[in-house]
């Protein structure tokens, strides 16, 4: 069981946006900074967000990012089919004194 | 060109020991906290252990504290996890990652493309 929750999936035509919840609490998402992966089938997970909203070099600005007390949400806009992926979101959990990661939302573009 | 490299993986008896490495270049590796994150397979990601930059502090999820332990050699860009008392549950790709800072292992930047442990009799 993931710390993080998340959807299972979520869909969307292509072109339009799509919105991936994370929720937690106040000894992770509350107090610390949330990531954001994409990981692509069969291939390594790959940062999309940092920081709540910070996208690394060479990811496009149709990712972002933002945070609210203890959920955080990614946003794909101008949906394409490259796209399709398993989103995960992470976090650190001062309790736990590790980090954490949610179940992971897969994304399918209609 | 930016990369991790991972070896060690392989099949394992429960309640052996295996060591994954995972070596480093075209960056600084001595600048940024450094990771492990695994994967089930058809699972989710599965945080698992961190280290500083400096190899002072290092920190472990639940379910291998204690089994699992993290160094590294910055003189060789040199990351290594030691995992005993391997239980079937272990079985999974073991990533490496390094994070976004020196002491920052809450978000990892670069990834290797992963090494496979079964955990099987």
């Amino acid at each position: 069981q993931a710390v993080l929750t998340q959807a299972p999936s979520v869909s969307a035509a292509a072109g339009q946006k799509v919105s991936i919840s994370c929720s937690g609490s106040s000894s992770n998402i509350g107090n610390h900074f949330v990531s954001w992966y994409q990981q692509l089938p069969g291939t390594a997970p790959k940062l999309l967000i940092y920081d709540n909203k910070k996208r690394p070099s060479g990811i496009p600005n149709r990712f972002s990012g933002s945070k609210s007390g203890t959920s955080a949400t990614l946003d794909i806009t101008g949906l394409q089919s490259g796209d399709e992926a398993d989103y995960y979101c992470g976090a650190w959990d001062s309790s736990l004194s590790a980090g954490v990661f949610g179940g992971g939302t897969k994304v399918t573009v209609l | 060109e930016v990369k991790l490299l991972e070896s060690g993986g392989g099949l394992v008896q429960p309640g052996g020991s295996l060591r994954l490495s995972c070596g480093g270049s075209g960056f600084t590796f001595r600048y940024y906290a450094m990771g492990w994150v695994r994967q089930a397979p058809g699972k989710g990601l599965d945080w698992v252990s961190a280290i500083t930059n400096d190899g002072a502090t290092s920190y472990y999820g639940a379910s291998v504290k204690g089994r699992f332990t993290i160094s590294r050699d910055n003189s060789e860009n040199t990351l290594t996890l030691h995992m005993a008392s391997l239980r079937v549950e272990d079985t999974a790709m073991y990533y490496c990652a390094a994070g976004v800072g020196a002491t920052r292992s809450d978000a990892f930047d670069i990834w290797g493309q992963g090494t496979l442990v079964t955990v099987s009799s």
